[in-house]
């Protein structure tokens, strides 16, 4: 079955601490795809990055980093630097590939990560 | 500016009542999806639509319904059958089924039954 699991509930880190959230997952598939999205107080997810099984590479994006190993089966996400800005809701989705028309993403229970000054 | 627009921010309504939650968007995607939020829960997938005059239920559409009759518009009813109807609404959008493209989501509407 597949499965995200987020273990860490709530992050508190005082700005500038580097952080990372952890992503581990669980699926039989050997396509899948992988999401980060982030949620600030407003309630609206953003989407911040997609990866595909195939591609290993480790991503940085400014302060945000991602690191992607399938020997672990985790995408964690890293935050370089962190300002207060970062404090949000982070959340881990994962998609396969051959879900065929039942496609849908599967939710880890997110991070709520606080920054404080 | 693309994007999707739900209405209203805030929601009440007595126990009983059926409400509409309007779901809009201008990003010309095919596909539109309902999640819900609780606390401590996560995203659950409600209903989604990949294309016009079609809709398929997700995780929890007991107490749900939709309708898609034209691309830009995803409106969830929210019926007097859902048990616990309080909860966070998040509408999205995407281009194709989430596993090739990423969600674009809406603002929510808090819903608030009494």
């Amino acid at each position: 079955a597949q499965k995200v699991t987020q273990a860490q509930t709530e992050i508190s880190v005082v700005e500038k601490e580097d952080v990372t959230l952890d992503c581990v997952y669980e699926t039989r598939d050997t396509t899948y795809y992988l999401f980060w999205y982030k949620q600030p107080p407003s309630g609206e997810l953003v989407f911040l990055i997609r990866r595909n099984s195939f591609d290993e590479q480790n991503e940085i994006s400014g302060r945000y980093s991602w690191n992607f190993q399938k020997s672990t089966s985790s995408f964690n996400f890293t935050i370089t630097a962190s300002q207060v800005v970062d404090s949000a809701v982070y959340f881990c989705a994962l998609s396969e590939a051959n879900a065929g028309n039942n496609r849908k993403l599967i939710w880890g229970l997110g991070t709520s990560l606080a920054v404080n000054p | 500016d693309g994007g999707i627009t739900q209405s209203p921010k805030y929601l009440f309504r007595k126990e009983g009542q059926n409400v509409t939650l309007s779901c809009e968007q201008n990003l010309n995607h095919d596909a539109m999806y309902w999640y819900r939020q609780d606390p401590g829960q996560g995203l659950r997938l409600i209903y989604y639509s990949q294309i016009v005059n079609d809709f398929q239920k997700g995780d929890i559409a007991e107490g749900y319904s939709v309708s898609r009759e034209k691309k830009e518009s995803f409106p969830l009813t929210v019926t007097s059958a859902q048990k616990n109807p309080t909860a966070f609404y998040l509408c999205a959008s995407s281009i194709t089924p989430p596993n090739n493209s990423p969600l674009h989501f809406g603002n929510g509407t808090r819903l608030t039954v009494t």
